[in-house]
C-alpha cells in the first residue's frame, strides 16, 4: 500500500509557542491531504482539507488563524499550530487519498502533542 | 451532516470465536466505506475498502459487507487472535473524498 509519513511523531512544547507538523505521501502524489485530530478515547474528527496550490478550506469550528495549513508541494503538507495551548494538546493524524487509482485513504502515523 | 455509529463501543471474547462488528451511517449517498485498525496511541491501517457499488470485500480472515440502501456495513473477523486486539473504525467516504468516522469498537481477544 502506499505511503504516508508524519514527522515529528511527538511533541511536547510550552503554551504559546507554535508547532509545526509535516505530512508526507512518501510513493504517490497527493493534490489533497485532510487533517484530523483526535481526543482520548474519541475517535477522528476532520479537521481541515489541505489541497495543492490553493487555500486549505476549514471544518465548522475549526479556527484557520489557529491551524495553519500549507500544502507546499504535491508530497508535502504542513498543519502548524499556532501559539498553542493545554487544550490544543491532542492525536493530529494526516490522510491522502491516492488518486486517480482508488480512493482509499492512507493514514500517517500521527503526531502526538503535549502543550505544557 | 453524516452521523456513523459503530456498536458495541467494546467488545470481549476468548480466542477462536469469531467477531462481528457493526457499522451503520445515516446518508446513504457514500461513495466508499473505508474499515480501519488502530492499535492504542498509534495511527490508522487500513484493513478493507468497499466500493459504494460491490456488497462485500475479504482479505483473509476479515470480510466486510456493504448494503447501502439501508446504510450498514459489517465486519467479520473469523477465529479471533489476541493479535486482533485492538479498536476497529469505520469510516464512510463521501464524494469530496471526506471521512466520516464512527467511535470504534475496542475489541479485546483473550488468550
Amino acid at each position: 500500500g502506499a505511503v504516508v509519513s508524519q514527522h515529528p511523531s511527538w511533541v511536547i512544547c510550552k503554551s504559546g509557542t507554535s508547532v509545526k507538523i509535516e505530512c508526507r505521501s512518501l510513493d504517490f502524489q497527493a493534490t489533497t491531504m485532510f487533517w484530523y485530530r483526535q481526543f482520548p478515547k474519541q475517535s477522528l474528527m476532520l479537521m481541515a482539507t489541505s489541497n495543492e496550490g490553493s487555500k486549505a478550506t476549514y471544518e465548522q469550528g475549526v479556527e484557520k488563524d489557529k491551524f495553519l495549513i500549507n500544502h507546499a508541494s504535491l508530497t508535502l503538507s504542513t498543519l502548524t499550530v499556532t501559539s498553542a495551548h493545554p487544550e490544543d494538546s491532542s492525536f493530529y493524524i494526516c490522510s491522502a487519498p491516492r488518486t486517480p487509482v482508488g480512493n482509499e485513504q492512507f493514514f500517517g502515523p500521527g503526531t502526538r502533542l503535549t502543550v505544557l | 451532516k453524516q452521523e456513523v455509529t459503530q456498536i458495541p463501543a467494546a467488545l470481549s471474547v476468548p480466542e477462536g470465536e469469531n467477531l462481528v462488528l457493526n457499522c451503520s451511517f445515516t446518508d446513504s449517498a457514500i461513495y466508499n466505506l473505508q474499515w480501519f485498525r488502530q492499535d492504542p496511541g498509534k495511527g490508522l491501517t487500513s484493513l478493507l475498502l468497499i466500493q459504494s457499488s460491490q456488497r462485500e470485500q475479504t482479505s483473509g480472515r476479515l470480510n466486510a459487507s456493504l448494503d447501502k440502501s439501508s446504510g450498514r456495513s459489517t465486519l467479520y473477523i473469523a477465529a479471533s487472535q489476541p493479535g486482533d486486539s485492538a479498536t476497529y473504525l469505520c469510516a464512510v467516504i463521501m464524494n469530496d473524498y471526506k471521512l466520516s468516522f464512527g467511535a470504534g469498537t475496542t475489541v479485546t481477544v483473550r488468550a
